[in-house]
């Protein structure tokens, strides 16, 4: 496997609740807690929002909400703002020998 | 505050080779796992390579594509990370990012994992074309 997936676009209007998957294996997203999630507006570098399934870093929203399931992990924002904007990564650790893998990406807009 | 500034970005031949550095400021940079991570025009992230500190023995692990072709070293009395990348083909086009890495010890191997990124740099651009 060489990329986690994501779907390619998911959008919402402001204030709604989206929520974005991130499919992996039973040697990834299935068999570590290991899972961070990343928004990246355009022209900026990536920003750890999510890690270890479902921590916030200091100074993350508390809008933005992780989980796991089996070997999906997902992201969900509440109350979706302007500024969510964005395009979103998860990554995780592998087992296998590619050691880490990111998700395919998914663009959030905001209608 | 805690920083980190790539450089040596440009334009190179495809065979060529490029270094690029990545300055890192307001944390103990000798004590800190760091990454590689590129991005190609209009693509997602991919994962290039790792580096360990000096006391974790410095282990390096590299992506497939970029094994054997790239080359991580770090130089704590500098604060610098290093990629240093040879045989470049067009599909290295990318802006590269580096990162600091985090983790935590698992309590049933006792194993610390290195397994997300919290703080990156700006990136630096690199093209690879004739």
């Amino acid at each position: 496997q060489s990329a986690l997936t994501q779907p390619a676009s998911v959008s919402g209007s402001p204030g709604q609740s989206i929520t974005i998957s991130c499919t992996g294996t039973s040697g990834d997203v299935g068999a570590y807690n290991y899972v961070s999630w990343y928004q990246q507006h355009p022209g900026k570098a990536p920003k750890l929002v999510i890690y270890d399934v479902s921590s916030r870093p200091s100074g993350v929203s508390n809008r933005f909400f992780g989980s796991k399931s089996g070997n999906t992990a997902s992201l969900t924002i509440s109350g979706l703002q302007a500024e969510d904007g964005a395009d979103y990564y998860c990554f995780s650790y592998t087992s296998s020998s590619a050691l880490y893998l990111f998700g395919t990406g998914t663009k959030v807009a905001v209608l | 505050e805690v920083q980190l500034v790539e450089s040596g970005g440009g334009l190179v031949k495809p065979g060529g080779s490029l270094g690029l550095s990545c300055a890192a400021s307001g944390f103990t940079f000798s004590d800190a796992c760091m990454m590689w991570v590129r991005q190609a025009p209009g693509k997602g992230l991919e994962w290039v390579g790792r580096i360990k500190s000096k006391s974790e023995g410095e282990r390096i692990d590299y992506a497939a594509p970029v094994r054997g072709k790239f080359t991580i070293s770090r130089d704590d009395s500098k604060n610098t990370l290093y990629l240093q990348m040879n045989s470049l083909e067009t599909d290295d086009t990318a802006v590269y990012y580096c990162a600091t890495c985090r983790g935590s010890n698992d309590p049933l191997s006792g194993y610390y994992y290195y397994y997300y990124m919290d703080v990156w740099g700006t990136g630096t651009t690199v093209t690879v074309s004739s």
